[in-house]
């Protein structure tokens, strides 16, 4: 089963308000979550990388203020996209490191589709 | 800038046929991942290389790191038409967890 749980998995917004989607780590601690956004046959670019409290690190180009990130507890992150507009439409993914096991043990979530009308 | 250079984007073979995908950077990497995904789900993980010149096989699947951990291939033996999909490299700067991801190649394999 998915140790990694997005929510939601489809959601549909009118433009101009905001959408939250929430990662979730299931049986594990993750003090740091990365936020994915993928393209329809594209590859996943990283957006930013998910700091439990701390501020969130963005990509170059990643806007901060439009894509928010909270890392409130070692389980849960959250990126809400404020003011979304139709180009905002996307697959977004997020990733968790596993805090208990060494290297590079990630684990990625289900995937949130966002459609802005 | 593409760190992870990815080939082919694209390929469409018959069953049966063999094929290999590559991933080429100029960075050394920590370690390398390989991930298979299906349209609208989050990517599944099939291996992660760690040692240069590592060869992991997975049934028909056929992984190899690099010696200087810079590049890696995925071949894949005698297609079937489950292989289809989308197969991407990904590979780690530091143990952070943070991942850089080549472009992805799109598999489709007819009967």
């Amino acid at each position: 089963g998915a140790v990694v749980s997005q929510h939601p998995s489809r959601v549909i917004c009118k433009s101009g308000t905001s959408v939250k989607i929430e990662c979730r780590s299931l049986d594990f601690q993750a003090t740091t979550m990365f936020w994915y956004r993928q393209f329809p046959k594209q590859s996943l670019m990283l957006m930013a990388t998910s700091n439990e409290g701390s501020k969130a690190t963005y990509e170059q180009g990643v806007e901060k203020d439009k894509f928010l990130i909270n890392h409130a507890s070692l389980t849960l992150s959250t990126l809400t996209v404020t003011s979304a507009h139709p180009e905002d439409s996307s697959f977004y993914i997020c990733s968790a490191r596993d805090d208990d096991r060494q290297g590079n043990t990630i684990y990625f979530g289900e995937g949130s589709w966002l459609t802005v009308v | 800038t593409q760190l992870l250079e990815q080939s082919p984007q694209f390929l469409s073979i018959q069953e049966g046929e063999n094929l290999t995908v590559y991933c080429n950077s100029s960075s050394v990497f920590s370690s390398l991942q390989w991930y298979r995904q299906e349209p609208g789900e989050g990517p599944v993980l099939l291996v992660t290389v760690v040692t240069g010149g590592e060869v992991k096989k997975l049934k028909r699947l056929t992984f190899q790191f690099g010696d200087a951990r810079k590049d890696s291939s995925l071949h894949i033996t005698a297609a079937q038409p489950g292989d289809t999909g989308l197969y991407l490299c990904a590979g780690a700067l530091s143990n952070t967890g943070k991942l850089i991801f080549g472009q992805g190649t799109t598999l489709q394999v007819k009967p």
